[in-house]
C-alpha cells in the first residue's frame, strides 16, 4: 500500500527565514506527486504536480522538487500569509487513487 | 466559474442515525472524490466516481457509500453513525480521474456525531 510521510509535523519560522518541508513516499510506480495548501476552515488548494525525479516547479516563494524517494517544498523568505498546512499526496499506478500525508503546519511570525 | 460546493456545511447527528452529504462539482468536471479528514489521520480517501461509476474505493466499512448522478453531482451516505465518524468530509472534483492531476476541493461538511 502507498505510504506518504511528511516532516516536520509543525514548523515555526520568522518572516524571511527560508526553510524546507519534506515528503517521503513509498509507492508502486509513481504517477504523480501533488502539493496542496490548506487554510483553517477551508478545503485544500492545489499548488503543484510533479511527475518524475529531477522535476522542479516554482510559484512565488514556493519551489517543489522531486527525487525517487522524496519531495521537498522550499519556502524562500516566507511571509505571514504563507502560514497554512501544506499537504503532500501521491498517485501510483498500482492503486490509481490519491494518498495524502498528514501535513506540515507552517506558522510564519512577523 | 463557480467552485465546488458542499451541503450542508455543518451537521450534528446522534449515534445510530444516518446522514447524506451532497457535492456539486465544477461545471464540466466528471470526477468526484470524497475524503474524510480528522486531526489524527489526515485526509483519507473514501471513494471516487467518474461518469456515474465508482472507480476506486478506500478502506472504509460498507456503512460508507456514495453515488454520482448524470449531472456529475455526488452524494455520500453514512449509515448507523458512530462517534468515530465525526470528521470533516471533503469532496474534490477534477476533469479526469483524480490521480491524473489537480483536484479542486470544496469547503467540506463538518459532521459531529454525539
Amino acid at each position: 500500500e502507498d505510504q506518504v510521510t511528511q516532516s516536520p509535523e509543525a514548523l515555526r519560522l520568522q518572516e524571511g527565514e527560508s526553510s524546507s518541508l519534506n515528503c517521503s513516499y513509498t509507492v508502486s510506480g509513481l504517477r504523480g506527486l501533488f502539493w496542496y495548501r490548506q487554510d483553517p476552515g477551508k478545503g485544500p488548494e492545489f499548488l503543484f504536480t510533479l511527475y518524475s525525479a529531477g522535476e522542479e516547479k516554482e510559484k512565488e516563494r514556493l519551489k517543489a522538487t522531486l527525487t525517487k524517494k522524496e519531495s521537498f517544498l522550499h519556502i524562500t523568505a516566507p511571509k505571514p500569509e504563507d502560514s497554512a498546512t501544506y499537504l503532500c499526496a501521491v498517485n501510483s499506478g498500482g492503486y490509481q487513487k490519491v494518498t495524502f500525508g498528514t501535513g506540515t503546519k507552517l506558522q510564519v511570525i512577523p | 466559474k463557480a467552485g465546488v460546493t458542499q451541503t450542508p456545511r455543518y451537521l450534528i447527528k446522534t449515534r445510530g442515525q444516518q446522514v447524506t452529504l451532497s457535492c456539486s462539482p465544477i461545471s464540466g468536471h466528471r470526477s468526484v472524490s470524497w475524503y474524510q479528514q480528522t486531526p489524527g489521520q489526515g485526509l483519507q480517501f473514501l471513494f471516487e466516481y467518474f461518469s456515474e461509476t465508482q472507480r476506486n474505493k478506500g478502506n472504509f466499512p460498507g456503512r460508507f457509500s456514495g453515488r454520482q448522478f448524470s449531472n456529475s453531482r455526488s452524494e455520500m451516505n453514512v449509515s448507523t453513525l458512530e462517534l468515530g465518524d465525526s470528521a470533516l468530509y471533503l469532496c474534490a472534483s477534477s476533469t479526469g480521474l483524480a490521480g491524473g492531476g489537480e483536484q479542486f476541493f470544496g469547503p467540506g461538511t463538518r459532521l459531529t456525531v454525539l
